[in-house]
């Protein structure tokens, strides 16, 4: 089965740039998404299509894509975004959907 | 204002059955498929399955790990859409999110992502 691996953390002091990624070997042909989690919350889209920012995510969210990696940047990390964050795709007919594990965004 | 209701989780003992029900507002639900997302306590997001839009067949698919086992339909007259757990083991403890997913068009295939989430509902499989 396709799998998504993201690392389990990723701690960044306030006002730095704080990178996740996202690897997996059909990321060259399908988009990337990605989820931002708070505690006791429901998820909520932050990237889709690899770098598309929805309305009302904050500019410092970006998202890039350079071979089997995706890449969630978060420029100017402030406290409010210490979370966790899943990248999501898709197998190659688009049957089924996949989650990579997850990574904790620590702000320091 | 766009919105997603689930209701219908609780206490359920090993082999029931269970359905979940999502209420949705703000969009026109026929238009979009809808997809069903689990996480375990203390884990990740897994993929439960989705139901395509009428306008893409109306079919579903399934993660393995429920295939034949759970069911997702949809009513575009209530803008509902269920999820019925059958068999039901422990491992399916879960908060149960319904989704709205945004569609991208690739080639030959669509694939699907999660735009709208409900706050989710809490299902408990224990004896």
């Amino acid at each position: 089965s396709y799998e998504l691996t993201q690392p389990p953390s990723v701690s960044v002091s306030p006002g730095q740039t704080a990178r996740i990624t996202c690897s997996g070997d059909a990321l060259p042909k399908q988009y990337a998404y990605w989820y931002q989690q708070k505690p006791g919350q429901a998820p909520v889209l932050v990237i889709y299509k690899d770098s598309e920012r929805p309305s009302g995510i904050p500019e410092r969210f970006s998202g890039s894509s350079s071979g089997t990696t995706v890449t969630l940047t978060i420029s100017g990390v402030q406290a409010e975004d210490e979370a966790d964050y899943y990248c999501q795709s898709a197998d190659s007919s688009g049957t089924s959907v996949v989650f990579g594990g997850g990574t904790k965004l620590t702000v320091l | 204002e766009v919105q997603l209701v689930e209701s219908g989780g609780g206490l359920v003992q090993p082999g029931r059955s269970l359905r979940l029900s999502c209420t949705a507002s703000g969009f026109t639900f026929g238009d979009y498929a809808m997809s069903w997302v689990r996480q375990a306590p203390g884990k990740g997001l897994e993929w439960v399955g989705f139901i395509r839009s009428k306008a893409y067949g109306g079919t579903t698919e399934y993660a393995a790990s429920v295939k034949g086992r759970f069911t997702i339909s949809r009513d575009d007259s209530k803008s509902i859409a269920y999820l019925q757990m059958n068999s039901l083991k422990t491992e399916d403890t879960a908060v149960y999110y319904c989704t709205r997913s945004g569609i991208t068009a690739m080639g030959p295939y669509y694939y699907y992502y999660m735009d709208v989430w409900g706050k989710g509902t809490t299902v408990t499989v224990s004896s």
